[in-house]
């Protein structure tokens, strides 16, 4: 069946260090993938998009990378704020399923001063 | 300015009743959606439309169904509702570019409670 999972538990990090979240996934062909930000009580808010036949891509001090090989995705923040504590959601969309976007459980992030 | 809104908030009510919720986007976009989030944070694709057709329609009880009046406006009606149907449900809308969607933008969502 397919699967797309994400650390269930809470990563707790130190201001000004990295965070390094992980999507893995099974039985997906992802066209795409898509990681983003969800802050208690509000909707998800887009952060970035990597294609399958991109292997990195960057936004400001965001880093995403893609290996379809691995069926993985990791997704960085560098110098990491206390702002940047939310809950990070990966989603997928299938080569075969345009528009459907199948999105990962998320991991929270908490980012102490 | 408010890019996709959502009414109400907050919708408390009784099992059994008939309740909507509607959705607006004001980025002119062609496609807009709605999920749902369960109590463990899982968000699923319920219904999508494009242009005001209906082009994908998950696994979802008949109960809900899903208009377009027109690009902009996508209102998610709910009969009968159950103890199960207590989440939050988020519009999106995202447009098409060479055949395949973007990013998506969601609305600030909906709790729905059942009692």
């Amino acid at each position: 069946s397919q699967k797309i999972e994400q650390n269930s538990e809470a990563l707790n990090i130190q201001e000004g260090k990295t965070a390094t979240l992980t999507c893995n996934y099974t039985n997906y062909s992802p066209a795409y993938l898509q990681w983003y930000r969800q802050d208690p009580g509000r909707g998800p808010v887009f952060l970035l998009l990597i294609r399958e036949n991109e292997k990195e891509k960057r936004k400001e001090r965001l880093k995403v990378t893609f290996d379809t090989t691995l069926k993985q995705s990791l997704f960085h923040i560098t110098a990491s704020q206390p702002a940047d504590s939310a809950t990070y959601l990966c989603a997928l969309e299938p080569t075969d399923s345009w528009g459907k976007l199948q999105f990962g459980a998320g991991t929270q992030v908490v980012v102490t001063p | 300015d408010t890019a996709v809104s959502q009414t109400p908030k907050y919708l408390v009510t009784q099992m059994g009743n008939d309740k909507s919720i509607k959705c607006e986007q004001n980025l002119g976009h062609d496609t807009m959606y709605w999920y749902k989030q369960d109590s463990k944070k899982f968000l699923k694709i319920m219904f999508s439309y494009n242009n005001k057709e209906l082009i994908i329609n998950e696994t979802v009880p008949n109960r809900f169904s899903p208009k377009s009046p027109d690009k902009a406006h996508l209102n998610l009606h709910i009969n009968s509702l159950e103890l199960g149907d207590s989440a939050v449900y988020f519009c999106a809308s995202s447009q098409e570019t060479g055949g395949r969607k973007n990013e998506q933008f969601f609305g600030p969502g909906t709790r729905l409670t059942v009692l």
